[in-house]
């Protein structure tokens, strides 16, 4: 089972901030089949990037991903409100499929 | 639109099964290149994938869990279920159902539900 850590755990910024979260995978995601998703409160998950850098549609593009093999990349080029929230990378080219323990990005 | 909407008991007892489905509509269950998933989330943590049906009818689960999850489908009715036998405490979740494609390579879920909320409790 690919286990991914995400880092940090939490990131205290305000908005217009550009913030940047890590995944590294226990090895080698294939085809770079990495997704990125955000979650807030009481709310299902929701799709923001895959395959490591393809943005989901109706995704603003200052949601970027990047990375391939196991390190990956989650940026935002300038905090909106509407973006602190949890965010879950997830692996999806070898089964299990496996979730990171998330990010959250908080107001400071 | 795709949408999903899980339903099902909110609370389950201990050693009993727990039993969801989720109805889908503006999409048919059995279209090509469709997969069908369920995923969890006890409260506060973080996100686990419990299994997935493809459009006809092969099942993939987490290893996990494997030996507790049976997942179903009635075409008739658009929906697809969940079994889960034995429930512990450990069980309690947010149970969510999602959607994803397979066409030319792999997608993650890109459509979920609502999510439900399941209790063990006696």
């Amino acid at each position: 089972e690919i286990v991914l850590t995400q880092s940090p755990g939490t990131l205290s910024l305000s908005p217009g901030e550009r913030p940047t979260l890590s995944c590294r995978a226990s090895q080698s995601v294939s085809n770079n089949y990495l997704a990125w998703y955000q979650q807030k409160p009481g709310q299902a998950p929701r799709l923001l990037i895959f395959g490591a850098s393809r943005r989901a549609t109706g995704i603003p593009d200052r949601f970027s991903g990047s990375g391939s093999g196991t390190d990956f990349t989650l940026t935002i080029s300038r905090l909106e409100p509407e973006d602190f929230a949890v965010y879950y990378c997830q692996q999806y080219g070898n089964s299990p499929w496996t979730f990171g323990q998330g990010t959250k990005v908080e107001i400071k | 639109q795709v949408q999903l909407q899980e339903s099902g008991p909110g609370l389950v007892k201990p050693s009993e099964t727990l039993s969801l489905t989720c109805t889908v509509s503006g999409g048919s269950i059995s279209s090509s290149n469709y997969y069908w998933g369920w995923i969890r989330q006890p409260p506060g943590k973080g996100l686990e994938w419990i299994g997935s049906m493809s459009y006809d009818g092969n099942t993939y689960y987490n290893p996990s869990l494997k030996s507790r999850v049976t997942i179903s489908a009635d075409t008739s009715k658009n929906q697809f279920s969940l079994k889960l036998s034995s429930v512990t405490v450990a069980d309690a979740a947010v149970y969510y159902c999602a959607r994803r494609v397979e066409l030319g390579g792999s997608y993650p879920f890109d459509y979920w539900g609502q999510g439900t909320l399941v209790t063990v409790s006696s």
